[in-house]
């Protein structure tokens, strides 16, 4: 079973800083992994899809890499602002052979940019 | 092209009646997901639909919801009685196919009194 988790829960900084958002998923055997940022009151935006085949992914101030081996993903956001405030999601899916339409959220991180 | 559309966006309720969440996929996306989120808890599965089909239901309760998509319009999340508990954020999201980008919706902010 697919478990998902984030760490930390919170994290509050000063603007300008570079930070790193951590996921962990326990089966490593999935097609690939999301990361998401939800506004308060609001739904989903996708930032970033890594593919089981990549190692990362970039768009913008945001990179994202994924370790299969050690079940592992980072979201690395450059030069934060504070627009960047918001809770950030990783979703992995269920791994080979499950159904692949149920994506398992962690918690998030809740981000806070100090300007 | 217009993304993910859910209507209402925001709907009240009283123990009892019924809730209807309309959701609209993006163009030429035929994979629909619901998804729940509860006061202070992560965002949980409920069901997986393909035109005229549900794949994978696994996360919905097992009375009272029930959910499809049928051939023409948008898919339907129905809550039968609905309790204080229901009170949550349903969100859909969609995808052209079923191991692709997700693609997620405002959300129904649904509130039972």
């Amino acid at each position: 079973k697919q478990e998902v988790t984030q760490i930390p829960a919170a994290l509050s900084v000063p603007e300008g800083e570079n930070l790193v958002l951590n996921c962990s998923f326990t089966d490593s055997a999935i097609y690939n992994l999301q990361w998401f940022r939800q506004d308060p009151g609001k739904g989903l935006t996708s930032l970033l899809l890594i593919q089981s085949s990549q190692r990362e992914q970039t768009s913008g101030r945001l990179n994202a890499s994924l370790d299969k081996s050690s079940g592992r993903s980072t979201l690395y956001i450059a030069a934060s602002q504070p627009g960047d405030s918001a809770t950030y999601l990783c979703a992995a899916p269920p791994p080979y052979g499950g159904s692949q339409g149920n994506l398992i959220f962690g918690k998030g991180t809740k981000l806070s940019v100090k300007p | 092209n217009a993304g993910v559309m859910q209507n209402p966006r925001h709907l009240v309720r009283r123990r009892g009646q019924e809730a209807r969440l309309r959701c609209s996929p993006m163009k030429g996306h035929s994979h629909v997901y619901w998804y729940r989120q509860l006061p202070e808890e992560g965002l949980k599965f409920m069901v997986y639909l393909q035109k005229e089909n549900i794949i994978d239901e696994s996360g919905m309760p097992k009375e009272r919801f029930s959910a499809e998509f049928p051939k023409e319009g948008p898919s339907i999340l129905r809550i039968q009685q609905v309790v204080r508990g229901d009170s949550a954020a349903y969100f859909c999201a969609s995808s052209p196919t079923h191991s692709n980008e997700q693609f997620f919706g405002p959300g129904t902010r649904l509130t039972v009194l």
